[in-house]
């Protein structure tokens, strides 16, 4: 059964770098790894998006190895407000999507 | 621009009853999808639509669900006789064009609708 998994927690402090992995080992062939971030009582919102190799933008880093059966998230110089549950998204199909169970990220000062 | 809107934004019920939830998607957006999150958990799939088709409706949870869409934009989801392992936020997200991750699509999220069986 296809399935994405990643770890339930994370605790971190203010400026480190936290690198959240996922693992998908029978996501799709031309499909995109996707995170997501979450707010208590909001809906997530999109951080990043990858296929292969290495994604970056103004909030996140994707690192995606080339057998594709994993994906790193990296957040560099995290902050209080950067404290959210984080979600790993692939396809294994054509029509059904699997999300992570998600990673609770617990920024300090 | 205005986001995914979903209605009601709460609703609590009887079990037993049927209850029915709408999302409005983003204009021009053909991908919709819906979500059930648990209290404390994560996003479980529940059916994709693109345009008013629902090519995969297997992960519905039971046949007490169903979902439809209408005019590439409104799209409810419907609750029979409800249970109270259905208490949950059902969230509507919405993409342009195509499976969002298959093809390159960002999904915007709406606010969701908590429902809560008694």
């Amino acid at each position: 059964l296809a399935k994405t998994t990643q770890p339930i927690s994370m605790d971190s402090y203010e400026g480190q770098e936290v690198n959240i992995t996922c693992s998908h080992n029978n996501i799709a062939t031309n499909d995109y790894i996707t995170w997501y971030q979450q707010f208590p009582s909001q809906g997530p919102r999109f951080i990043i998006q990858g296929y292969k190799t290495k994604v970056t933008n103004e909030v996140a880093s994707l690192f995606i190895p080339a057998d594709r059966k994993s994906s790193t998230l990296s957040l560099p110089r995290v902050s209080l407000s950067d404290t959210a549950v984080y979600y790993c998204l692939a396809s294994y199909n054509d029509y059904k999507l699997s999300f992570g169970a998600g990673t609770t990220v617990t920024v300090r000062a | 621009g205005a986001g995914v809107s979903q209605s009601p934004s709460n609703k609590v019920t009887e079990k037993g009853k049927d209850v029915e939830l709408r999302c409005d998607p983003i204009s021009g957006h053909t991908a919709l999808y819906w979500y059930r999150q648990r209290l404390g958990q994560g996003l479980e799939f529940l059916i994709y639509f693109q345009g008013n088709s629902a090519p995969d409706k297997s992960g519905l949870p039971s046949d007490r669900f169903s979902a439809e869409r209408t005019g590439e934009s409104v799209s409810t989801l419907t609750i029979q006789r409800t249970q109270q392992e259905d208490s949950a936020v059902y969230l509507c997200a919405s993409s342009l064009g195509g499976l969002a991750g298959v093809h390159d699509n960002e999904q915007f999220f709406g606010p969701g609708t908590r429902l809560t069986v008694l």
